[in-house]
């Protein structure tokens, strides 16, 4: 089955610095997705992209979030000026179809803000 | 109310057990259910749809209820593997605008 690949799997940084997190999502997929996931907190929602454009972004995603798709197949999402509470594992998605059943997320980056 | 609103458990029972979660949702207009699965520090992973008829896959069993505005998951036979957190998922809108929103998940630990 296609999957979608996530780099790096840990990324450990300090407070105040500037983290990318990326995605490779299944090459035929048109709608691309950031989740977050604080430990022992539900799933969140971040921000979904489509057309090289935001099409959604919850609250979450201010300022200090950013999302590029550089070229043909990678899908990443920047954090400026990360925050200790930025700690959590970030989920990248993608769906062939906007109304489509199967979300398919990668495995995660575990982001620690020390 | 929540969105969506899941007992988070944990569920412990037995190997062969059958054991049931509820989820309940908000918004009346609610199109779409999912049941995912996520393993510890895991991605989800989609388990199975929600259909207004009932569905089963092998030992799973989801329904829905629009009425009260609830879907369940039953687990017949539960095996060690199926210890997992199960994530309710509802969806409304359509096309760009729809919407996924998340339960926090019910965690469920089968022993030997």
């Amino acid at each position: 089955e296609p999957e979608v690949t996530q780099t790096p799997s840990h990324q450990v940084t300090q407070m105040g610095q500037e983290v990318i997190l990326r995605c490779v999502p299944i090459s035929n997929h048109l709608y691309f997705y950031w989740y977050r996931q604080i430990l022992g907190q539900k799933v969140e929602f971040l921000v979904s992209f489509y057309n090289n454009e935001i099409s959604e972004k919850s609250e979450i995603f201010d300022d200090q979030f950013s999302v590029e798709r550089p070229d043909g197949s990678n899908f990443t999402l920047k954090i400026r000026s990360t925050k200790l509470e930025d700690s959590a594992m970030y989920f990248c998605a993608s769906t062939r179809q906007a109304s489509g059943e199967k979300l398919f997320f990668g495995s995660g980056t575990q982001l620690s803000v020390l | 109310r929540k969105e969506v609103e899941q007992d988070p458990g944990p569920f412990n029972v037995p190997e062969g057990a059958t054991v049931a979660f509820n989820c309940t949702y908000s918004n009346s207009a609610s199109q779409s259910f999912f049941w995912y699965r996520q393993d510890c520090r895991k991605e989800p992973k989609l388990l199975m749809s929600v259909y207004s008829s009932g569905n089963e896959d092998g030992r799973f069993t989801a329904q829905l209820n629009r009425a009260s505005q609830y879907i369940s998951l039953l687990i017949r036979d539960s095996k060690l593997s199926d210890s997992a957190t199960y994530l309710c998922v509802v969806t409304f809108g359509a096309g760009n605008n729809r919407k996924l929103i998340w339960g926090l998940g019910t965690s469920l630990a089968v022993n030997p």
